[in-house]
Protein backbone atom coordinates (compact mmCIF):
# COMPACT_ATOMS: atom_id res chain seq x y z
CA UNK A 1 0.00 0.00 0.00
CA UNK A 2 1.63 3.20 -1.25
CA UNK A 3 -0.47 5.64 1.05
CA UNK A 4 -2.44 7.50 -1.99
CA UNK A 5 -5.88 5.65 -2.29
CA UNK A 6 -7.96 5.81 -5.75
CA UNK A 7 -11.32 4.60 -5.63
CA UNK A 8 -13.14 3.26 -7.91
CA UNK A 9 -10.27 0.95 -9.47
CA UNK A 10 -12.33 0.02 -12.27
CA UNK A 11 -15.16 1.80 -13.96
CA UNK A 12 -17.12 0.67 -16.87
CA UNK A 13 -19.08 3.42 -18.48
CA UNK A 14 -20.54 4.30 -21.67
CA UNK A 15 -20.36 6.88 -24.59
CA UNK A 16 -21.55 10.34 -23.05
CA UNK A 17 -21.87 9.64 -19.43
CA UNK A 18 -20.09 11.54 -16.69
CA UNK A 19 -17.98 9.49 -14.02
CA UNK A 20 -16.10 10.96 -10.86
CA UNK A 21 -12.75 9.51 -9.64
CA UNK A 22 -11.35 10.15 -6.16
CA UNK A 23 -7.88 10.45 -4.37
CA UNK A 24 -6.65 10.39 -1.01
CA UNK A 25 -3.39 11.75 -0.92
CA UNK A 26 -0.33 10.54 1.39
CA UNK A 27 -0.95 11.81 4.67
CA UNK A 28 0.78 14.91 5.28
CA UNK A 29 0.94 15.46 1.48
CA UNK A 30 -0.39 19.06 0.16
CA UNK A 31 0.04 18.43 -3.47
CA UNK A 32 -1.92 16.17 -5.18
CA UNK A 33 -1.78 15.01 -9.08
CA UNK A 34 -3.70 13.59 -12.03
CA UNK A 35 -1.83 11.37 -14.64
CA UNK A 36 -3.87 10.11 -18.14
CA UNK A 37 -2.16 6.62 -18.88
CA UNK A 38 -3.60 5.60 -22.80
CA UNK A 39 -1.54 3.81 -25.03
CA UNK A 40 -1.50 6.32 -28.29
CA UNK A 41 -0.82 9.36 -24.94
CA UNK A 42 1.57 7.61 -22.82
CA UNK A 43 1.40 9.27 -19.46
CA UNK A 44 -0.14 12.73 -19.01
CA UNK A 45 0.56 15.50 -16.57
CA UNK A 46 -3.75 16.66 -16.20
CA UNK A 47 -3.39 18.92 -13.23
CA UNK A 48 -1.72 19.92 -9.76
CA UNK A 49 -3.57 21.02 -6.64
CA UNK A 50 -1.17 22.71 -3.90
CA UNK A 51 -3.28 22.73 -0.41
CA UNK A 52 -6.44 23.07 -2.08
CA UNK A 53 -5.48 25.74 -5.11
CA UNK A 54 -4.84 24.79 -8.81
CA UNK A 55 -1.08 25.09 -9.43
CA UNK A 56 -0.52 23.65 -12.50
CA UNK A 57 -2.29 22.85 -16.00
CA UNK A 58 -0.89 20.14 -18.49
CA UNK A 59 -3.11 18.59 -21.29
CA UNK A 60 -6.12 18.24 -19.61
CA UNK A 61 -9.56 18.60 -21.93
CA UNK A 62 -12.26 21.09 -21.06
CA UNK A 63 -14.89 18.33 -20.82
CA UNK A 64 -12.53 17.29 -17.59
CA UNK A 65 -12.18 19.52 -14.10
CA UNK A 66 -10.59 18.68 -11.05
CA UNK A 67 -10.88 19.55 -7.49
CA UNK A 68 -8.88 19.33 -3.86
CA UNK A 69 -10.75 19.79 -1.07
CA UNK A 70 -10.35 20.63 2.29
CA UNK A 71 -9.52 17.65 3.72
CA UNK A 72 -6.72 17.58 1.05
CA UNK A 73 -8.63 14.33 -1.03
CA UNK A 74 -9.07 15.43 -4.79
CA UNK A 75 -11.98 14.29 -7.42
CA UNK A 76 -11.23 14.42 -11.17
CA UNK A 77 -14.51 14.65 -13.00
CA UNK A 78 -14.98 13.38 -17.07
CA UNK A 79 -17.72 14.15 -18.44
CA UNK A 80 -19.23 13.55 -22.12
CA UNK A 81 -17.22 10.69 -22.59
CA UNK A 82 -15.54 9.66 -25.73
CA UNK A 83 -14.27 6.32 -26.22
CA UNK A 84 -11.36 8.00 -26.61
CA UNK A 85 -11.14 8.58 -22.69
CA UNK A 86 -10.73 5.48 -22.01
CA UNK A 87 -7.44 4.90 -20.13
CA UNK A 88 -5.39 4.63 -16.74
CA UNK A 89 -5.73 7.59 -14.11
CA UNK A 90 -3.20 8.11 -12.05
CA UNK A 91 -3.20 10.08 -8.90
CA UNK A 92 -0.01 11.14 -7.22
CA UNK A 93 0.51 13.08 -3.87
CA UNK A 94 3.96 14.80 -2.66
CA UNK A 95 5.32 17.12 0.10
CA UNK A 96 7.01 20.36 -1.04
CA UNK A 97 10.68 19.12 -1.99
CA UNK A 98 10.09 15.64 -1.67
CA UNK A 99 9.14 12.62 -4.28
CA UNK A 100 5.75 11.59 -5.97
CA UNK A 101 3.69 8.68 -4.55
CA UNK A 102 1.56 7.16 -7.24
CA UNK A 103 -1.90 5.45 -6.19
CA UNK A 104 -3.00 2.12 -8.24
CA UNK A 105 -4.90 3.79 -10.84
CA UNK A 106 -8.52 3.46 -12.02
CA UNK A 107 -9.05 2.30 -14.89
CA UNK A 108 -12.13 3.47 -16.86
CA UNK A 109 -13.13 2.26 -19.65
CA UNK A 110 -15.62 3.57 -22.00
CA UNK A 111 -18.19 1.47 -24.07
CA UNK B 1 9.32 23.03 -22.36
CA UNK B 2 11.14 19.43 -21.07
CA UNK B 3 11.16 16.14 -23.18
CA UNK B 4 12.12 12.73 -21.64
CA UNK B 5 13.41 10.40 -24.52
CA UNK B 6 13.62 6.42 -23.88
CA UNK B 7 14.59 5.05 -27.27
CA UNK B 8 14.49 1.27 -26.18
CA UNK B 9 10.96 0.43 -26.79
CA UNK B 10 11.87 -3.56 -25.47
CA UNK B 11 14.94 -5.15 -23.91
CA UNK B 12 15.44 -9.04 -23.43
CA UNK B 13 18.02 -9.82 -20.86
CA UNK B 14 18.71 -13.14 -19.48
CA UNK B 15 18.35 -13.39 -15.21
CA UNK B 16 20.96 -12.44 -13.47
CA UNK B 17 22.57 -10.45 -16.13
CA UNK B 18 22.64 -6.57 -15.63
CA UNK B 19 20.77 -4.70 -17.92
CA UNK B 20 21.04 -0.63 -18.68
CA UNK B 21 17.69 0.93 -19.32
CA UNK B 22 18.44 4.49 -21.65
CA UNK B 23 16.92 7.86 -21.20
CA UNK B 24 17.82 11.29 -22.04
CA UNK B 25 16.71 14.80 -21.46
CA UNK B 26 15.94 18.18 -22.35
CA UNK B 27 15.45 21.35 -20.27
CA UNK B 28 16.75 24.61 -20.08
CA UNK B 29 16.05 24.60 -16.09
CA UNK B 30 19.30 24.12 -14.24
CA UNK B 31 17.53 22.98 -11.57
CA UNK B 32 15.53 19.42 -12.09
CA UNK B 33 14.79 16.15 -10.94
CA UNK B 34 14.85 13.07 -12.41
CA UNK B 35 13.07 9.84 -11.55
CA UNK B 36 12.87 6.20 -12.55
CA UNK B 37 9.57 4.19 -12.29
CA UNK B 38 8.90 -0.04 -12.87
CA UNK B 39 5.13 -0.34 -13.90
CA UNK B 40 4.59 -4.20 -13.29
CA UNK B 41 1.33 -5.77 -15.68
CA UNK B 42 -0.75 -5.10 -12.61
CA UNK B 43 -0.16 -1.24 -13.34
CA UNK B 44 1.12 0.46 -10.53
CA UNK B 45 3.42 2.81 -10.33
CA UNK B 46 6.26 1.63 -7.96
CA UNK B 47 9.57 4.49 -7.10
CA UNK B 48 12.65 3.24 -8.00
CA UNK B 49 15.14 5.89 -7.70
CA UNK B 50 15.92 9.54 -7.72
CA UNK B 51 18.72 11.90 -9.03
CA UNK B 52 18.76 15.63 -8.29
CA UNK B 53 20.41 17.82 -10.84
CA UNK B 54 23.09 19.88 -8.00
CA UNK B 55 23.68 15.86 -7.07
CA UNK B 56 27.22 15.43 -6.81
CA UNK B 57 27.23 11.66 -6.90
CA UNK B 58 25.23 9.01 -8.89
CA UNK B 59 21.91 7.91 -6.87
CA UNK B 60 21.87 4.23 -6.26
CA UNK B 61 19.25 2.05 -4.33
CA UNK B 62 19.74 -1.52 -3.95
CA UNK B 63 20.35 -3.19 -7.09
CA UNK B 64 19.42 0.22 -8.73
CA UNK B 65 21.60 2.71 -10.03
CA UNK B 66 21.48 5.96 -11.88
CA UNK B 67 24.02 6.48 -14.20
CA UNK B 68 23.89 10.45 -14.51
CA UNK B 69 25.96 12.09 -16.92
CA UNK B 70 24.73 16.01 -17.12
CA UNK B 71 26.83 17.24 -19.83
CA UNK B 72 24.95 14.39 -22.14
CA UNK B 73 21.60 15.01 -20.53
CA UNK B 74 21.31 11.19 -19.52
CA UNK B 75 20.56 9.36 -16.57
CA UNK B 76 20.50 5.35 -17.59
CA UNK B 77 18.83 3.26 -15.09
CA UNK B 78 21.09 -0.08 -14.09
CA UNK B 79 19.58 -3.17 -12.43
CA UNK B 80 22.55 -5.34 -11.39
CA UNK B 81 21.68 -9.28 -11.24
CA UNK B 82 18.56 -8.96 -13.23
CA UNK B 83 15.75 -11.09 -11.28
CA UNK B 84 12.12 -12.49 -13.41
CA UNK B 85 10.37 -10.19 -11.00
CA UNK B 86 12.15 -6.67 -12.16
CA UNK B 87 10.00 -7.93 -15.81
CA UNK B 88 7.91 -4.87 -16.05
CA UNK B 89 7.99 -1.45 -17.96
CA UNK B 90 10.03 1.16 -16.96
CA UNK B 91 9.42 4.77 -17.11
CA UNK B 92 11.72 7.92 -16.91
CA UNK B 93 10.78 11.01 -15.77
CA UNK B 94 11.86 14.70 -14.85
CA UNK B 95 10.67 17.08 -12.94
CA UNK B 96 11.27 20.75 -13.18
CA UNK B 97 9.78 22.92 -9.94
CA UNK B 98 9.07 26.82 -10.93
CA UNK B 99 8.87 29.50 -7.96
CA UNK B 100 5.74 29.76 -7.72
CA UNK B 101 5.09 25.62 -6.61
CA UNK B 102 3.70 25.03 -9.67
CA UNK B 103 5.60 21.13 -10.67
CA UNK B 104 4.80 18.03 -13.15
CA UNK B 105 6.81 15.09 -13.73
CA UNK B 106 6.87 14.79 -17.21
CA UNK B 107 7.50 11.34 -18.35
CA UNK B 108 9.14 9.26 -21.66
CA UNK B 109 7.28 6.43 -23.43
CA UNK B 110 8.92 3.36 -21.36
CA UNK B 111 10.89 0.71 -21.38
CA UNK B 112 9.27 -2.80 -21.47
CA UNK B 113 12.08 -4.94 -19.78
CA UNK B 114 11.37 -9.02 -20.17
CA UNK B 115 14.05 -10.91 -18.14
CA UNK B 116 14.24 -14.53 -19.15
CA UNK B 117 14.74 -17.52 -16.98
Amino acid sequence: DSGVTQTPKHLITATGQRVTLRCSPRSGDLSVYWYQQSLDQGLQFLIQYYNGEERAKGNILERFSAQQFPDLHSELNLSSLELGDSALYFCASSTRGGGYTFGSGTRLTVV
Amino acid sequence: AQKITQTQPGMFVQEKEAVTLDCTYDTSDPSYGLFWYKQPSSGEMIFLIYQGSYDQQNATEGRYSLNFQKARKSANLVISASQLGDSAMYFCAMRVRSNFGNEKLTFGTGTRLTIIP
